[in-house]
């Protein structure tokens, strides 16, 4: 089983729609993020959390709220979709444990939700 | 603050080539860097990071990079291009401890045989 893994992996909505993105990790790190991926433009950050308690906005974080249910699982909701929201997404974590502080800022990403707003 | 630019979003090189992405960065604190490579429809890997000690960093596959503080410089190289090297490449930067990772915008990788 993959260490992070995101459901679901492709998803075509409607705007207005509702849409949450779920992450869920065996990695044991503390530490979750959200990130969207345009063609051009790279990853940009939008939500972070660094544990159950401590969550932060990143670049992007307009039209997004997220969810930190436990140490494993950290979802990403778009409360009413609008196409230019259209993008993949990716959860990736990190750990600080054991690692040193650079440790803290090598990512582990899933696979990738592809969001298709119409 | 923390920035990073990368030079070509398209690279095409043959393959036994040299392969060469260039990444500048901004940071005003000494940065961590890394390079994280993409293949079709997967998530990014770590190729390679940079944190303090030796200025030329391995990496996985024959991929290196070297840190020039006075060029700000991170640019990624390898000796001979392979057709599986074919991908999206990704140069970071991390303030140090800072809580973000920024990532420039990618560079597309072709291997021509």
């Amino acid at each position: 089983d993959a260490d992070v893994t995101q459901t679901p992996r492709n998803r075509i909505t409607k705007t207005g729609k509702r849409i949450m993105l779920e992450c869920s990790q065996t990695k044991g790190h503390d530490r979750m993020y959200w990130y969207r991926q345009d063609p051009g433009l790279g990853l940009r950050l939008i939500y972070y959390s660094f544990d159950v308690k401590d969550i932060n906005k990143g670049e992007i974080s307009d039209g997004y709220s997220v969810s930190r249910q436990a140490q494993a699982k950290f979802s990403l909701s778009l409360e009413s979709a609008i196409p230019n929201q259209t993008a993949l997404y990716f959860c990736a974590t990190s750990g600080v444990r054991g690692t040193g502080s650079s440790g803290a800022n090598v990512l582990t990403f899933g696979a990738g939700s592809r969001l298709t707003v119409l | 603050a923390q920035s990073v630019t990368q030079l070509g979003s398209h690279v095409s090189v043959s393959e036994g080539a040299l392969v060469l992405l260039r990444c500048n960065y901004s940071s005003s604190v000494p940065p961590y860097l890394f390079w994280y490579v993409q293949y079709p429809n997967q998530g990014l890997q770590l190729l390679l990071k940079y944190t303090t000690g030796a200025t030329l960093v391995k990496g996985i596959n024959g991929f290196e990079a070297e840190f020039k503080k006075s060029e700000t410089s991170f640019h990624l190289t390898k000796p001979s291009a392979h057709m599986s090297d074919a991908a999206e490449y990704f140069c970071a930067v991390s303030g140090g401890s800072a809580r973000q990772l920024t990532f420039g915008s990618g560079t597309q990788l072709t291997v021509l045989p």
